[in-house]
C-alpha cells in the first residue's frame, strides 16, 4: 500500500519562512509532487521532484531525499495570499498516478 | 487557451438516483482523472484512464463509474447516489504523473 504523512496545520507570521514536511510509504515510486489550494478552490502543481535535490521556483523551493522517503515544502517571505491547504503527493506504482496526503492547513499572521 | 471544465458545478439530488458528473479537457492529455475530497481525506482517487477504452479502479471506487470514449471527456456515474457520496468532486487531466491539471470542482449534495 502507499501512504503519506504531513502535518494537518502550520501557523507562521507574515514574511517569516515556513517548512512542510512530508513521510511516505509506498511500494514504487517515481516521484514526489507539492500542490497548493486555496479554500473553495482547486488544486494547483508547485513542484515535482524525482531525484534527491532541492528544486527552487521563486519563494517556494522543494526537497526530496528518496533515502529517507521525505520530502519538504520551503516557503520563504511568506505572504497572506500563501494561506491555504499544501498537500504532497506520491507517484508511486504507476508512473501516471498520483496518491495525495491529507494536506497542511498553512495560517499566517500579520 | 486549453482547460478542464466540469459540470454542473452544484448538485443536490436524492438517496438512490443515479447522477452523473461531466468532465472535459481541451489539453489533449490521455491521461484523466477523478477523485473526491472531504475534510480530513485530502483527495481520494475514485477512477482513471490512460486513454481512449481505458478505465481503472482507484481506492475508492465502490458505487462510481466512468467510461472513456473519447479523450477529452471521463464522465463520472454515481449508479445509485448515497448519503456517504456527499462531496466535492475533482476532475484531473495530466500527460504525465508530473504535474495534474484540476477542474474547478462540483459539490454534491446526496439527501
Amino acid at each position: 500500500g502507499q501512504s503519506l504523512e504531513q502535518p494537518s496545520e502550520v501557523t507562521a507570521v507574515e514574511g517569516a519562512i515556513v517548512q512542510i514536511n512530508c513521510t511516505y510509504q509506498t511500494s514504487g515510486f517515481y516521484g514526489l509532487s507539492w500542490y497548493q489550494q486555496h479554500d473553495g478552490g482547486a488544486p494547483t502543481f508547485l513542484s515535482y521532484n524525482a531525484l534527491d535535490e532541492l528544486e527552487e521556483t521563486g519563494r517556494f523551493s522543494s526537497f526530496l531525499s528518496r533515502s529517507d522517503s521525505y520530502g519538504y515544502l520551503l516557503l520563504q517571505e511568506l505572504q497572506m495570499k500563501d494561506s491555504a491547504s499544501y498537500f504532497c503527493a506520491v507517484t508511486g506504482s504507476s508512473a501516471s498516478k498520483i496518491i495525495f496526503g491529507s494536506g497542511t492547513r498553512l495560517s499566517i499572521r500579520p | 487557451d486549453a482547460e478542464i471544465t466540469q459540470s454542473p458545478r452544484h448538485k443536490i439530488t436524492e438517496t438512490g438516483r443515479q447522477v452523473t458528473l461531466a468532465c472535459h479537457q481541451t489539453w489533449n492529455h490521455n491521461n484523466m482523472f477523478w477523485y473526491r475530497q472531504d475534510l480530513g481525506h485530502g483527495l481520494r482517487l475514485i477512477h482513471y484512464s490512460y486513454g481512449v477504452q481505458d478505465t481503472n479502479k482507484g481506492e475508492v471506487s465502490d458505487g462510481y463509474s466512468v467510461s472513456r470514449s473519447n479523450t477529452e471527456d471521463l464522465p463520472l456515474t454515481l449508479e445509485s447516489a448515497a448519503s456517504s457520496q456527499t462531496s466535492v468532486y475533482f476532475c484531473a487531466s495530466s500527460r504525465s504523473g508530473n504535474e495534474q491539471f484540476f477542474g474547478p470542482g462540483t459539490r454534491l449534495t446526496v439527501l
